[in-house]
């Protein structure tokens, strides 16, 4: 997970809240993604960024807004949260090499 | 848009005993595969992936894939378990380009390494 930093890593909210998660990059990649991952559906992608103020919707989009103001940071907004959106968060940037994903967050939704 | 299939959810198998864990994927004009592990409350690391050349492509692990573009397939190989591979795997492709605008995954598959 170097150059890849989620937070917070673990939080509990409640229904009908606000909830934002960062993910921070040090590597100057332009490509970054969200990916909720539940059991059985493996992870799935929320919203993508293509570059500053570049995004675009995923499969499971609905719920979610991102923002990208800066090339190192990719905020993902659960503008009211609902416990379908309990799960665990992925961050993920594209390298030359491949894609490398952070640590996660995990999002439980009381 | 592409998508993934990972035959399996589950896979037991006894320790030192081979595996193999099956993908495939939908078709299109060029791919490029990767197989994730996840092990226990942990994030997810790339194993091995295809991305040109030569079609089986190897882990420093043990474990070997083969892309078979006939068949549309990614299947995961290792001749001889440990307790230590139990974890979830994770198949994903992407496309348009040289690594793709998005990487999609399967749902994974859970290996557990009995003793």
């Amino acid at each position: 997970d170097a150059g890849i930093t989620q937070s917070p890593r673990h939080k509990v909210t409640e229904t009908g809240t606000p909830v934002t998660l960062r993910c921070h990059q040090t590597e100057n990649h332009r490509y970054m993604y969200w990916y909720r991952q539940d059991p059985g559906h493996g992870l799935r992608l929320i919203h993508y960024s293509y570059g500053v103020k570049d995004t675009d919707k995923g499969e499971v989009s609905d719920g979610y807004s991102v923002s990208r103001s800066k090339t190192e940071d990719f905020l993902l907004t659960l503008e009211s949260a609902t416990s379908s959106q309990t799960s665990v968060y992925f961050c993920a940037t594209r390298t030359e090499y491949g894609y490398t994903f952070g640590s996660g967050t995990r999002l439980t939704v009381v | 848009a592409q998508s993934v299939t990972q035959l399996d959810s589950q896979v037991p198998v006894f320790e030192e005993a081979p595996v193999e864990l099956r993908c495939n994927y939908s078709s299109s004009v060029s791919v490029y595969l990767f197989w994730y592990v996840q092990y226990p409350n942990q994030g997810l690391q790339l194993l091995l992936k295809y991305l040109s050349g030569s079609t089986l492509v190897e882990s420093i692990n043990g474990f070997e894939a083969e892309f078979n573009k006939s068949q549309t397939s990614f299947h995961l190989r290792k001749p001889s378990v440990h307790i230590s591979d139990t974890a979830e795997y994770f198949c994903a492709v992407s496309d348009n380009g040289e690594y793709g605008n998005k990487l999609v995954f399967g749902a994974g598959t859970i290996l557990r390494v009995k003793s």
